[in-house]
């Protein structure tokens, strides 16, 4: 299957600090990538949508200046904590999908532990 | 967007017990669906997923789903459960590139 991969896979900063987590699909290309978060024993929440070329689709609630997304290339979509704080400690997770499926599914990256002290 | 509900949060099983754990969406058009497991420290892993045809889907490490689309199901089954799967399990539903995924139900098996 499409792999999808995350860098970091953990990354500790302090308050204050910007944090970026970059998301690559290495062997397919992905018009879509989508970022959702994970708090601890919950689900998967979507945060935003992004096409390749274009502005992220926000969702509801997911302040867009602070969780900038970037997805300059079919191969690379970044998202950047600015200003980080506590509260925002949670797992990230990035997932890529391709006009080329025919099947609508989405291939997950192994994940970003961002922890803020 | 569509919603995802998982009626179960938590299932304690012994092993060898069966499972069923409830997934149901609310879109009334067309949906992929799936059912991702992930393992503590781990992250997600896809177990099956339906698109169309058959509508009793088998997935790897014996689990199997069911779609009734007049019901808006797609539960999760397993004949006999193994201490091995032990993990929180997600039924996500796809429709028009929008994913959203249920809150989940941990599964304990008890050795």
């Amino acid at each position: 299957g499409a792999v999808v991969s995350q860098h970091p896979s953990w990354v500790i900063c302090k308050s204050g600090t910007s944090v970026k987590i970059e998301c690559r699909s290495l062997d397919f290309q992905a018009t879509t990538m989508f970022w959702y978060r994970q708090f601890p024993k919950q689900s998967l929440m979507l945060m935003a949508t992004s096409n390749e070329g274009s502005k992220a689709t926000y969702e509801q609630g997911v302040e867009k200046d602070k969780f900038l997304i970037n997805h300059a290339s079919l191969t690379l979509s970044t998202l950047t904590v600015t200003s980080a704080h506590p509260e925002d400690s949670s797992f990230y997770i990035c997932s890529g999908g391709s006009v080329d499926s025919s099947y609508n599914e989405q291939f997950f990256g192994p994940g970003t532990r961002l922890t803020v002290l | 967007a569509q919603s995802v509900s998982q009626h179960n949060h938590h299932v304690i099983l012994s092993e060898a017990a069966s499972l069923e754990l409830g997934c149901n969406y609310s879109y009334g058009g067309t949906v992929n669906l799936f059912w991702y497991v992930q393992y503590p420290g781990q992250h997600l892993q896809l177990l099956l997923k339906y698109f169309s045809g058959d509508p009793l889907v088998k997935g790897i490490k014996g689990f199997e789903a069911e779609f009734i689309k007049s019901k808006f199901s797609f539960n999760l089954r397993k004949p006999s459960v193994q201490w091995s799967d032990t993990a929180e399990y997600f039924c996500a539903v796809n429709a028009i590139n929008d994913m959203r995924f249920g809150a989940g139900t941990r599964l304990t098996v008890k050795p």
